[in-house]
């Protein structure tokens, strides 16, 4: 079975400062990885993917994630946050074999000016 | 940029009664896929639905859900007898590669919000 963990309900980070939320995950076999982002009253948007090849994939709007295999984990960065970027924030996984992706519990992030 | 399109944005039903909520997918995706986030929290699979069929379904997909796609364009999600605690934001998604080739990013509509009283 596979399964999704982000530790952190929310994360503050001041407008300019790196901003990192955490996601971990559970696959029994190679996991696809993604990041996908909500707005208040909006479905979810794709931001970024890991399938395979470079550990640190960069994805939308200046965001990145680094896949890192021997912790199970991927996440999700930007090297300077903007208010703009307030938002509520899902790690997801697939396993190889299945047709569903799974999702975290979310992780919200607010950006101070 | 092609989207997915979610019918109605709101319904409010009493207890018991049936529902439907209709989505449009993106017209060359071959993948289907509902799911629910209650009161903003965790974003919950419920079915996936290619060529025709099931592909995969939750626990909470029982016998009161069911799918169906009626036509090339419409996909639907029909609860026979809405409980209180069907009570959530429904997303319908769509994608449009092969399950194998890994590139499975999924469209998501903009949600139909579900009260039951």
């Amino acid at each position: 079975a596979q399964s999704v963990a982000q530790p952190e309900d929310q994360v503050n980070v001041a407008e300019g400062n790196p901003l990192t939320v955490k996601c971990t995950y559970s696959v029994s076999g190679n996991p696809y990885l993604f990041w996908y982002v909500q707005y208040p009253n909006r479905g979810l948007q794709f931001l970024l993917k890991y399938i395979t090849g470079d550990n640190l994939v960069k994805g939308s709007y200046g965001f990145e994630a680094e896949f890192n295999k021997s912790q199970t984990s991927f996440h999700l960065k930007k090297p300077s946050a903007l208010v703009s970027d307030s938002a509520l924030y899902f790690c997801a996984v697939r396993d190889t074999g299945g047709f569903k992706t799974i999702f975290g519990a979310g992780t919200r992030l607010f950006v101070k000016a | 940029e092609p989207e997915v399109t979610q019918t109605p944005s709101h319904q409010v039903t009493q207890m018991g009664q049936e529902v439907i909520l209709r989505c449009v997918p993106i017209s060359n995706h071959l993948y289907f896929y509902w799911y629910r986030q209650i009161l903003g929290q965790k974003v919950e699979f419920l079915v996936s639905f290619y060529n025709n069929e099931i592909s995969e379904k939750s626990e909470i997909f029982d016998d009161q859900f069911s799918v169906e796609r009626p036509d090339g364009s419409n996909f639907t999600l029909k609860i026979r007898s809405t409980k209180l605690e069907d009570s959530a934001m429904y997303f319908c998604a769509s994608s449009g590669w092969h399950r194998d080739s890994g590139a499975n990013v999924l469209t998501f509509g903009a949600g139909s919000r579900l009260t039951v009283l």
